[in-house]
């Protein structure tokens, strides 16, 4: 199993910011990659799934990915507290009918 | 219907007990997985059914015995847990065409 890796955070960025989170994986053969975000004692929920290099919008999320550099990342514009949020980066590995998770970025958004 | 549903949402067990955690979808996805998940860790993969056959065990102690009735429903058996064993169980499930997958809301498991 290779390494998918997130800064663990505290991340805090004020209300209104852009909140950048950030990837990376070893996994040279991975094709998906998806953000969850995980509120306290909540399951995760998939916000942002990306499979070409470039960027992806949805709404106030872009999610970024840079297979050459493999990482991929996460922008949140106009940043709201109910952001406030541990956010999961995963991949899908080489061969696995499964995902891989990083250990999540906990991003508080300060009003 | 959308959703990945499990029940019960919250269960509380001794270590000589024996339980079941179920859930369902009826997306008409063919994987479907058990998640277990401490606090402040990521999910940690037990179980993967792919077309209701066991396809991935990650090494999961006998004490958790995962069944998959049919293609909507997957159920897990408890029997004679560890304290440490107290979790967050997450259920998932997939379609055939992405690996997207989507969380049912997990069952908070207490053992006593």
């Amino acid at each position: 199993q290779k390494e998918v890796e997130q800064n663990s955070g505290p991340l805090s960025v004020p209300e209104g910011a852009i909140a950048s989170l950030n990837c990376t994986y070893s996994d040279r053969g991975s094709q998906s990659f998806f953000w969850y975000r995980q509120y306290s004692g909540k399951s995760p929920e998939l916000i942002m799934s990306i499979y070409s290099n470039g960027d992806k919008e949805d709404g106030r999320f872009t999610a970024q990915l840079n297979k050459a550099s493999q990482y991929v990342s996460l922008l949140i514009r106009d940043s709201q507290p109910s952001d406030s949020a541990t956010y999961l980066c995963a991949d899908d590995q080489t061969g696995a009918n499964n995902l891989f998770f990083g250990t999540g970025t906990r991003l508080t958004v300060i009003p | 219907d959308t959703e990945v549903t499990q029940t019960p949402k919250h269960l509380v067990m001794g270590m000589t007990n024996k339980k079941s955690l179920k859930c369902e979808q009826h997306m008409g996805h063919r994987a479907m997985y058990w998640y277990k998940q401490k606090a402040k860790k990521p999910p940690e993969l037990m179980f993967v059914y792919s077309y209701e056959k066991l396809s991935i065990n990650e090494s999961v102690p006998s004490r958790f015995s995962p069944e998959c009735p049919n293609s909507s429903l997957l159920n897990l058996h408890l029997h004679a847990l560890q304290p440490e064993d107290s979790a967050l169980y997450l259920c998932a499930s997939r379609p055939d065409s992405s690996y997207e997958q989507y969380f049912g809301p997990g069952t908070r498991l207490t053992v006593t």
